[in-house]
């Protein structure tokens, strides 16, 4: 199974910052990775698909990069309502597997 | 507007079954593989298997931990997707998530765009 390491854990940044979160991948994946963002008692919510394109209605201010077996998802300025745990996900092969997961807050 | 409504959770006791259905609406229902996911409290969410479409067979693939206890089905005349869930133990106990997917033949692999809103499953005595 492929691996999904995801790092920080959890970050507080200001409003208006520039938040990254890395996720590193046990194999080459090639381009097949998500980023959800999940706020609490809701389903994860798409943001990023083939690793750096943008879901439809997701904010510009949501970015992803990467290939291969590292990859980013950059906030470019943190909104209060952007407050949520994120996720990356591999679809290269199965099983499909996340990242631990990232719990952004708001100092 | 492309929709997914879980519905079938409660609770169970352990060993017992339970089916869950999803309602797929606003989109072509037939042309994509469904995913279910589940997430138990305070973890990361989880793959539990998916269903391809019919023009791919609408055969399925399940994770390691579901296999042999788990099927996924699908009914395109009513644009529903289930999943029938035997032998429940209590660390099934999660929400459990429909989603839509996009099958990739040539990496034997789903990417998902749409979730539903999920149902609760409680396995308990």
């Amino acid at each position: 199974d492929i691996q999904m390491t995801q790092s920080p854990s959890s970050l507080s940044a200001s409003v208006g910052d520039r938040v990254t979160i890395t996720c590193q991948a046990s194999q080459d994946i090639s381009f097949s990775l998500n980023w959800y963002q999940q706020k609490p008692g809701k389903a994860p919510k798409l943001l990023i698909y083939d690793a750096s394109n943008l879901a439809a209605g997701v904010p510009s201010r949501f970015s992803g990069g990467g290939s291969g077996t590292v990859f980013t998802f950059t906030i470019r300025s943190l909104q209060p309502e952007d407050t949520a745990t994120y996720y990356c996900q591999h679809y290269d092969g199965l099983p499909l597997t996340f990242g631990g997961g990232t719990k952004v807050e708001i100092e | 507007e492309v929709q997914l409504v879980e519905s079938g959770g409660g609770l169970v006791r352990p060993g017992r079954s339970l089916r869950l259905s999803c309602a797929g609406s606003g989109f072509t229902f037939g042309d994509y593989a469904m995913s279910w996911f589940r997430q138990a409290p305070g973890r990361g969410p989880e793959w539990v298997g998916f269903v391809r479409s019919e023009a791919y067979g609408g055969t399925t693939e399940y994770a390691a931990s579901a296999k042999g206890r788990f099927t996924i089905s699908r009914d395109d005349s009513k644009s529903v997707a289930y999943l029938q869930m035997n032998s429940l133990k209590t660390e099934d106990t999660a929400v459990y998530y429909c989603t839509r997917c996009h099958y990739y033949t040539w990496k034997n692999s789903a990417g998902v765009d749409v979730w539903g809103r999920g149902a609760t499953v409680t396995v308990s005595s």
